[in-house]
């Protein structure tokens, strides 16, 4: 079993649809919880990082950590076709180490 | 947000040869960097850690005589494929760990490696 599992999608949604992405994990020790964007052969680009259970919000995106279900979302509004990217999830413990989703293909259509 | 570089953005060479990758961070200073590789439609795995001043941590199955990593400085870290063959082919990321910032890691945009 993977540490981070990530369903690497297509998926495809209309433009101004709500976008849910997720991740579950198995490892407890993880203490902070990021999503990263990534362009096709671009850099990932830090979008949301938390470090607790909860919602946090910034703009259009809403990240959410479940840590009593080992689970993570990140919620995109108004979708818009610039969205389309690839997104990690990435999660971290006190090593610094960060370990990656494999990354959900997002594709919004006009 | 901060800012790391990484150069070149691009390289083919012969199978063979040796391929120098640099990764700086523009704007802060960065104890520690970090190297990865991804495979097309597939996530980074981390290769490498990097710190300022001492040796690199290799990931398990990462040959470190193959992939040379240095960090002279504290906003350069070079990582070098040693008589790179066809299968190394691949992305080449680095990420850099701001010092006033533990946990956020700034990923720089990438190299792509070519091998023929």
């Amino acid at each position: 079993q993977k540490e981070v599992e990530q369903d690497p999608g297509p998926l495809s949604v209309p433009e101004g649809a709500i976008v849910s992405l997720n991740c579950t994990y198995s490892n407890s020790a993880f203490q902070y919880f990021m999503w990263y964007r990534q362009y096709s052969r671009k850099g990932p680009e830090l979008l949301m990082y938390t470090y607790s259970s909860g919602n946090k919000e910034d703009g259009r995106f809403t990240a959410q950590v479940d840590k009593s279900s080992k689970y993570i979302s990140l919620f995109i509004r108004d979708s818009q076709p610039s969205d389309s990217a690839t997104y990690l999830c990435a999660m971290g413990d006190q090593g610094g180490k960060l370990i990656f989703g494999q990354g959900t293909e997002l594709s919004v259509k006009p | 947000g901060a800012v790391v570089s990484q150069h070149p953005s691009r390289v083919i060479c012969k199978s063979g040869t040796s391929v120098k990758i640099e990764c700086r961070s523009l704007d802060f200073q960065a104890t520690t960097m970090f190297w990865y590789r991804q495979f097309p439609k597939q996530s980074l795995m981390l290769m490498a850690t990097s710190n300022e001043g001492s040796k690199a941590t290799y990931e398990q199955g990462v040959e470190k005589d193959k992939f040379l990593i240095n960090h002279a400085s504290l906003t350069l870290s070079t990582l070098t494929v040693t008589s790179a063959h066809p299968e190394d082919s691949s992305f080449y990321i680095c990420s850099a760990r701001d010092g006033g910032n533990q946990e956020t890691q700034y990923f720089g945009p990438g190299t792509r490696l070519l091998v023929l």
